[in-house]
């Protein structure tokens, strides 16, 4: 099984809809995750950190449940601008602030 | 603003070829990171070096090796190319507790 797993999608969401969706992961250790946006042909940009037991940011909210071991990413009103896709990362348990990164969820957001 | 350059954008080489990927960082960076990404599989770490002259193997290094002499510039290194190795190559940097800072990718492809 893999540590950090995602719906690779596409998520097909009309433009000023909402569209949530999750990612699992095994180790119960993990503290830490992000979420990073990666449009297409380009590097990862992180979108948020994701601390506690969740995180807000403008139209974007994260949410971390321990007891079920996943994180998930809301994004309200979608835009255009926000088809890409969505990598979920954890901070691995070690002094050198190595990530773990999911595959991946794709998100399109049509007109 | 953070800035992580790598070398080339994309790359064409053979089989057997040692080839050299190069990635600069201008923040002073203590931590960097060699990734390559794959449809499917997410980001994979290769190598990682916390300093100068010291590295660590990431989760996949076979086939691979890497130099830091400075500071700013990490460099991943294939001893010989082979077709399985055509991928994304993703550079990226990281300070403290910050998030990591990637660039732009040199796609490698080894015919």
């Amino acid at each position: 099984r893999k540590e950090v797993e995602q719906d690779p999608g596409p998520f097909n969401v009309p433009e000023g809809a909402t569209v949530a969706f999750n990612c699992t992961y095994s180790n119960s250790a993990s503290q830490s995750f992000f979420w990073y946006r990666q449009d297409c042909r380009k590097e990862p940009k992180l979108l948020m950190s994701v601390y506690s037991s969740g995180n807000e940011d403008g139209r974007f909210t994260a949410q971390l449940n321990r007891a079920s071991q996943y994180i998930s990413l809301l994004i309200r009103d979608s835009k255009l601008s926000d088809s890409a896709t969505y990598l979920c990362v954890r901070l691995r348990a070690d002094s050198w602030g190595k990530l773990q990164f999911g595959a991946g969820t794709q998100v399109v957001v049509t007109p | 603003d953070v800035k992580v350059t790598q070398s080339s954008r994309y790359l064409v080489k053979r089989t057997g070829e040692k080839v050299f990927l190069e990635c600069v960082q201008d923040m002073d960076h203590e931590n960097m990171f060699w990734y390559r990404q794959d449809p499917g599989l997410g980001l994979r770490l290769i190598y990682f070096s916390y300093d100068v002259k010291m590295k660590e193997k990431g989760d996949i290094p076979e086939g691979y090796s890497v130099s830091r002499e400075k500071k700013e510039r990490f460099s991943l290194i294939l001893e010989s190319a082979s077709t399985n190795q055509t991928s994304m190559y993703l550079c990226a940097s990281r300070e403290g507790d910050q998030p990591q800072h990637f660039g732009d990718g040199t796609r490698l492809s080894i015919l």
